[in-house]
């Protein structure tokens, strides 16, 4: 199975928004409402930020958004904090009953 | 609330097997849930390895399926993974995560991971 494709790096400046785009086929993200979203700092574990597309755990900020059209999932981060500076990750459930991973994002907060 | 924990060698020989073990605490390994095996080789992104019900039911990442092999110990609360054949290519940090049947792809908690290193 393919990684799902997400842009490399993104940045932008304290207070901004964001938005990571995560893509795949209509045998992933485009076939179910299973897109989750992970935040991973350096040498730490992940940490699940959104699930079933636009869901948000309990503990994560509301600045945190997902959405999906078609076969790209996207998450938002409004109010760009220094603390948002890491690595992201989608997942996706896939029609083979397996799970894929995103390829990552850095994000820098300038 | 439900905490998770690798262990297992940090060292593997080249062609030998790695075997970890995640143990599961303030929760049971028998709740409506999968467990899954989630690696990350050193700087680089994440890749699932698999799953397991409680009930034994297993799914498998295809391009890893001919060496994996993952297990329920329900007896110790805990699940195995088997990964044979190793080349330096599997050197990693292997995370469990606790997964959600009726939300596919929700992977949480982790454990903090265990860096794997195939080396001889």
């Amino acid at each position: 199975q393919s990684a799902l494709t997400q842009p490399a790096s993104v940045s932008g400046s304290p207070g901004q928004s964001i938005t990571i785009s995560c893509t795949g086929t209509s045998s992933d993200v485009g076939g179910y409402n299973y897109v989750s979203w992970y935040q991973q700092h350096p040498g730490k574990a992940p940490k699940l930020m959104i699930y079933d597309v636009s869901n948000r755990p309990s503990g994560v900020s509301n600045r945190f958004s997902g959405s999906k059209s078609g076969n790209t999932a996207s998450l938002t981060i409004s109010g760009l904090q220094a603390e948002d500076e890491a690595d992201y990750y989608c997942s996706s459930y896939t029609s083979s009953s397996t799970q894929v991973f995103g390829t990552g994002t850095k994000v820098t907060v300038l | 609330q439900v905490q998770l924990q690798e262990s297992g060698p940090g060292l593997v020989k080249p062609s030998g097997t790695l075997s970890l073990t995640c143990a599961v605490s303030g929760g049971s390994i028998s709740s409506s849930n999968w467990w899954s095996w989630v690696r990350q080789p050193p700087g680089k992104g994440l890749e699932w390895i698999g799953e397991i019900y409680h009930s034994g039911s297993t799914n498998y990442n295809p391009s890893l399926k001919s060496r994996v092999t993952i297990s329920v110990d329900k007896s110790k609360n805990q699940f195995s993974l088997k990964l044979s054949s190793v080349t330096a290519a599997d050197t990693a940090v292997y995370y469990c995560a606790r997964g959600y049947s009726s939300s596919w792809g929700r992977f949480d908690p982790w454990g903090q991971g265990t860096l794997v290193t195939v080396s001889s």
